[in-house]
């Protein structure tokens, strides 16, 4: 069965330093996909960004980045330059192939102080 | 475009009302689904429906009824909730193409008197 690990409920970061949440997952496919995704209080859900297990190379959208280590099965999100509106929840999640079940972790909250 | 909508935003019903959440996308995508998510927690999804045919109910109590009438719509009839049915209910619609992405709603909060 398809798990997604987020070890820290809650993290807190300085305004314009780096943070890294962490995010561990196991199955035994090969092909399928990573995402992140970004709920702030009392908003929308939107994806931060995508990995595909079958690419080496690290996403990378703007301030946030990935560390994607496929033999560890794990899936770190880096967030440098940290902003106040960085603050929300945040979401592992993994997909298998084509298969319509998106597996969420438990999720971070990410605090940002100014 | 890449925006699901849905409707109401806010919903209050007693246990003994009928009613219905309503989504909607228009970007072509074949898969959709509802979530329920409670504060701080993941969503959980409740039902998936691929080409308009439900694919996936996780167990869920019947008195949630989905409904797909065409491609681009989304119903969860509601009947006879609880109060522990007091929840955030997201919609969510998926690109079946290579980027694999979801695309969720801003959701309905729902709370059951």
């Amino acid at each position: 069965a398809q798990t997604v690990t987020q070890s820290q409920p809650e993290m807190s970061v300085q305004e314009a330093e780096t943070v890294t949440l962490s995010c561990t997952y196991d199955t035994s496919e090969s092909d399928y996909y990573l995402f992140w995704y970004k709920q702030p209080p009392s908003r929308q859900m939107i994806l931060v960004i995508r990995q595909e297990a079958y690419k080496q190379q690290n996403a990378t959208e703007n301030r946030f980045s990935v560390n994607f280590q496929k033999a560890a099965k794990s899936f770190s999100l880096k967030i440098s330059d940290s902003q106040l509106g960085d603050a929300a929840m945040y979401f592992c999640a993994y997909r298998r192939g084509n298969f319509n079940k998106f597996y969420f972790g438990s999720g971070t909250k990410l605090n940002v102080k100014p | 475009d890449t925006e699901v909508t849905q409707t109401p935003k806010h919903l209050v019903m007693g246990m003994t009302n009928k009613k219905s959440l309503k989504c909607e996308q228009h970007m072509g995508h074949r898969a959709m689904y509802w979530y329920k998510q409670k504060a701080k927690k993941p969503p959980e999804l409740m039902f998936v429906y691929s080409y308009e045919k439900l694919s996936i109910n996780e167990s869920v109590p019947s008195r949630f009824s989905p409904e797909c009438p065409n491609s681009s719509l989304l119903n969860l009839h509601l009947h006879a909730l609880q109060p522990e049915d007091s929840a955030l209910y997201l919609c969510a619609s998926t690109d079946t193409g290579s980027k694999n992405i979801q695309y969720f709603g801003a959701g309905t909060r729902l709370s059951v008197l």
